[in-house]
């Protein structure tokens, strides 16, 4: 099974300012990570996969990036709406699908 | 508008067996693959399983803690997809998913369903 591993756990930041999430592979996965965001009480939502794509309708602000094992999702400026939980999920392994364990980015 | 509403959740006792459905409108269902995926209260995701279309075989995968308890099907004439959960366990208790799967990422998802198994 392959292991995502997210940190920081929480992030604590102003509306405005710069997020930058991090996801590590316990192997290599190509470019095969998606993320998504989850806010208490809904579903979660697509953001970006394979890495560096922006899913339909996701603001320019959201980004990812990838550098071996290390996956990078940024928020440029948070926005209020942009506090929530946000999980990588790797699909290199088809047969098993996993998540990381999530970041929660809060108001500071 | 894509949409998935999942509905069969409830309280069920260890070793009880459940069924969800997955009603879908808004796409070709016929074409899509669905996964279901849950999330235990106050955690993190988690893939259950999937089936392709019945033009890739209609075929199954399910993941290692539910293989052999666990069976997806489709009926694609009402557009609905199952979810038929057996011998479960308190582990298993979680909002369940419905999700669309592309290229083993899931674009769309339903609001969810909670199945609480009750020792």
């Amino acid at each position: 099974e392959i292991v995502l591993t997210q940190s920081p756990a929480t992030l604590s930041l102003s509306p405005g300012e710069r997020a930058t999430l991090s996801c590590r592979a316990s192997q290599s996965i190509s470019n095969y990570i998606a993320w998504y965001q989850q806010k208490p009480g809904q579903a979660p939502r697509l953001l970006i996969y394979d890495a560096s794509n922006r899913a339909t309708g996701i603001p320019a602000r959201f980004s990812g990036s990838a550098s071996g094992t290390d996956f990078t999702l940024t928020i440029s400026s948070l926005e209020p709406e942009d506090f929530a939980v946000y999980y990588c999920q790797q699909r290199s392994n088809w047969l098993a699908l996993t998540f990381g364990g999530g970041t929660k980015v809060e108001i500071k | 508008e894509v949409q998935l509403v999942e509905s069969g959740g409830g309280l069920v006792k260890s070793g009880g067996s459940l069924r969800l459905s997955c009603a879908a409108s808004g796409f070709t269902f016929t074409n899509a693959w669905i996964s279901w995926v849950r999330q235990a209260p106050g955690k993190g995701l988690e893939w259950v399983g999937r089936i392709r279309s019945k033009t890739d075989g209609e075929t199954t995968d399910c993941a290692a803690p539910v293989k052999g308890r666990f069976t997806i099907s489709r009926d694609d004439s009402k557009s609905t997809l199952y979810l038929q959960m057996n011998s479960l366990k308190t582990e298993d208790t979680a909002v369940y998913y419905c999700t669309r799967e592309v290229g083993y990422t899931f674009d769309y998802w339903g609001q969810g369903t909670l199945v609480t198994v009750s020792s």
